[in-house]
């Protein structure tokens, strides 16, 4: 079973320029994630979907970032326009939606460095 | 709303020696705990998770937690510390029940000697 994959791994970009990250859940997973590490510091929560539908975006540091999850199945976050302060690591997770011991399966993360 | 406090923001030990990596968590309620491993340039690994049950956790790679509710304390344990696990370890911890988000210590960086 294919694990989360996130594209890009890693992309250098300069202030002010869009980036578009794209996630793609453990199939059949409706819950997705997104959450975001800057360096040295704690892995932040930004949003969680429920199949298409934005559930939590509390952690969504402004409007220069917008999720989609269109159809339900893959999960795209641009950052537009790029800021040095976004250079950090944003994972990706997904899990599947119910009760039980459901356990969320984090992707390897996109590495964006805003120069 | 829940909250993971790790103390430690740097751990330094040898190669063979013992290791323990302190949580401390917030919830009112039984919460999902669990520790995550990320390597240098490497994404997020699950190490373990505590659902229920018995409070002494067995992971991969030969760690182990300790779930203590009286000290809302989900420390992670190694016996004997390998140069390879040297790495950010963050502890996390989830409302229980249905759809969760977990929330994330600010990690401990392990190194370690030779």
């Amino acid at each position: 079973e294919a694990g989360v994959t996130q594209f890009p791994s890693h992309s250098v970009i300069e202030k002010g320029q869009t980036v578009t990250l794209r996630c793609d859940p453990i199939s059949g997973h409706d819950n997705l994630y997104w959450y975001r590490r800057v360096m040295g510091k704690e892995i932040k929560f930004l949003l969680h979907f429920v199949k298409e539908s934005k559930q939590d975006e509390s952690g969504m540091p402004n409007n220069r970032f917008l999720a989609e999850r269109t159809g339900g199945t893959y999960s795209t976050l641009k950052v537009q326009p790029a800021e040095l302060e976004d250079s950090g690591v944003y994972f990706c997770a997904s899990s599947p939606l119910g009760k039980g011991l459901n356990t969320i399966y984090f992707g390897e993360g996109s590495w964006l460095t805003v120069v | 709303a829940q909250s993971v406090t790790q103390p430690d923001i740097h751990i330094t030990v040898s190669e063979g020696a013992s290791l323990e990596l302190r949580c401390n968590y917030s919830y009112g309620a039984t919460p999902y705990l669990f520790w995550y491993v990320q390597s240098p340039g490497q994404g997020l690994q699950l190490l373990l998770k505590y659902f229920s049950g018995d409070t002494l956790v067995q992971g991969i790679k030969g760690f182990e937690a300790e779930f203590k509710r009286s000290q809302s304390s989900f420390n992670l344990r190694k016996p004997s510390v390998h140069w390879s696990d040297a790495a950010e370890y963050f502890c996390a911890v989830a409302r229980s029940g249905g759809s969760y988000i977990p929330t994330f210590g600010r990690g401990t960086s392990l190194i370690v000697h030779p």
